[in-house]
């Protein structure tokens, strides 16, 4: 079946611009992240959906950061005045469900974010 | 917080040595243990995991055993090929958190 997918692959942009950048989860998966990996790093947690809500949001590194899942499915991170800083790759994963301990999150192949 | 501490790469191997890479991590609580694989060109997957202190996990011949005593959860293979040539993600998700906690990654590099 169909696996995590994000779009777009890359995505270039300028310093101040705004961005979205889109997960589609797996058919069925309630549970919802967004990681970003910067170069030599490993991801480091930014948001966590279940369902249409935000469970956890405590990765987002300030307020330029902003995820939605309107309708439990597909969510978008949005990223206001981009910074340098911010290029990294932007990874989301699902989950069937969350909440138990054995919890494995299948991994998109990410979002290439460059701000220049 | 919760913390993942893996070694430093990359590591450079020849085809049939034995490896192992480590890893040890801090967390509240009981956290469950994860190795992820990142191959070139292709996005992160599971390897193997372990939920429980002494449980094993094991697939594709790498082996790794949560150990509660030294925080530990050494990844370990008796026979490397070519092919495992990738990066590897040591990760634990518990402490109260939802997201998974991942280390630095360890590139290792198998020549034949």
């Amino acid at each position: 079946g169909a696996g995590v997918s994000q779009t777009p692959s890359n995505k270039v942009t300028e310093k101040g611009k705004y961005v979205e950048l889109r997960c589609d989860p797996i058919s069925g998966h309630t549970a919802l992240y967004w990681y970003r990996q910067s170069l030599g790093q490993g991801p480091e947690f930014l948001i966590y959906f279940q369902g249409t809500g935000a469970a956890d949001d405590s990765g987002l590194p300030n307020d330029r950061f902003f995820a939605v899942r309107p309708e439990g499915s597909v969510s978008t991170l949005k990223i206001q005045r981009t910074e340098r800083g911010d290029s990294a790759v932007y990874l989301c994963a699902s989950s069937p469900r969350a909440g138990t301990s054995y919890n494995e999150q299948f991994f998109g192949p990410g979002t290439r974010l460059t701000v220049l | 917080g919760n913390s993942v501490t893996q070694m430093e790469g990359p590591v450079t191997l020849s085809e049939e040595a034995f490896l192992t890479i480590n890893c040890t991590y801090t967390a509240t609580g009981y956290p469950s243990l994860f190795w992820y694989v990142q191959y070139p060109g292709e996005g992160l997957q599971l390897l193997l995991k372990a939920t429980k202190a002494d449980d094993k996990g094991s697939n594709k011949g790498f082996e790794a055993t949560y150990r509660k005593e030294t925080t530990s959860f050494h990844l370990e293979k008796g026979s490397v090929q070519v092919s495992d040539s990738a990066v590897y993600f040591c990760a634990l998700r518990g402490g109260g958190a939802d997201g998974l906690t991942f280390g630095k990654g360890t590139h290792l590099i198998i020549q034949p």
